[in-house]
């Protein structure tokens, strides 16, 4: 059964550096999303794409944050300079019309 | 603005008994979607079930079930012959309408403890 897939499962970084966080959406999925979840407490949404744009950002997805569908395949959130309280897992999501959305596993974001 | 509100934080039960969880929401939308997800501790987000609002026919998934009351805006989720397994967090989501992104809204959770 197709899956989405996050890399890495784990990221650590200090506070101020750039990191890349990368997903496989499922193949024939058009709409693409990233959610964090601060650890114990709900899942938020950041952004989400479709064709190729932004369709919808959240308040928390400010300058610092930019996604990318580099090659057709690839998801990427970039947080440009990492804060403290970037520290959480990220999900990335896709759905085929959007409606139903999988998740992927998730990477989990350690800023020290 | 689009709020989905989970009121039971926290709820045990026997295996092989039936655990029930709510959920409320509150939208002006007429033709929407409703979901439950389940979050184990492994914490990857697993879709359990889907409701679509011009359905009056509840929606059923082998042991998981819900109650949607469109009214009353609620859906909650009936989970039978609770299984070890079954141990996880469970929000409840709700997207918003949109053309294209239907960005979810979930509920704070509720975390079920299935015990021996």
């Amino acid at each position: 059964e197709p899956e989405v897939t996050q890399t890495p499962s784990h990221q650590v970084t200090q506070m101020g550096q750039e990191v890349i966080l990368r997903c496989v959406p499922i193949s024939n999925h058009l709409y693409f999303y990233w959610y964090r979840q601060i650890l114990g407490q709900k899942v938020e949404f950041l952004v989400s794409f479709y064709n190729n744009e932004i369709s919808e950002k959240s308040e928390i997805f400010d300058d610092q944050f930019s996604v990318e569908r580099p090659d057709g395949s690839n998801f990427t959130l970039k947080i440009r300079s990492t804060k403290l309280e970037d520290s959480a897992m990220y999900f990335c999501a896709s759905s085929e019309q959007g409606t139903e959305q999988f998740f992927g596993p998730g990477t989990r974001l350690t800023v020290l | 603005a689009q709020t989905v509100t989970q009121s039971q934080p926290e709820m045990s039960v026997q295996e092989a008994e039936t655990v029930t969880l709510s959920c409320t929401y509150d939208t002006s939308e007429n033709n929407y979607y409703l979901f439950w997800y389940k979050q184990p501790p492994s914490r990857q987000m697993i879709l359990v079930i889907r409701q679509e609002a011009y359905k009056q026919q509840n929606a059923t998934e082998n042991r998981f079930s819900v109650n949607f009351q469109k009214a009353a805006k609620s859906f909650s989720l009936k989970i039978s012959d609770s299984q070890l397994g079954d141990t996880a967090m469970y929000f409840c989501a709700f997207p918003k309408i949109k053309a294209a992104g239907n960005k979810l809204t979930f509920g704070g959770g509720t975390r079920v403890l299935v015990k021996p």
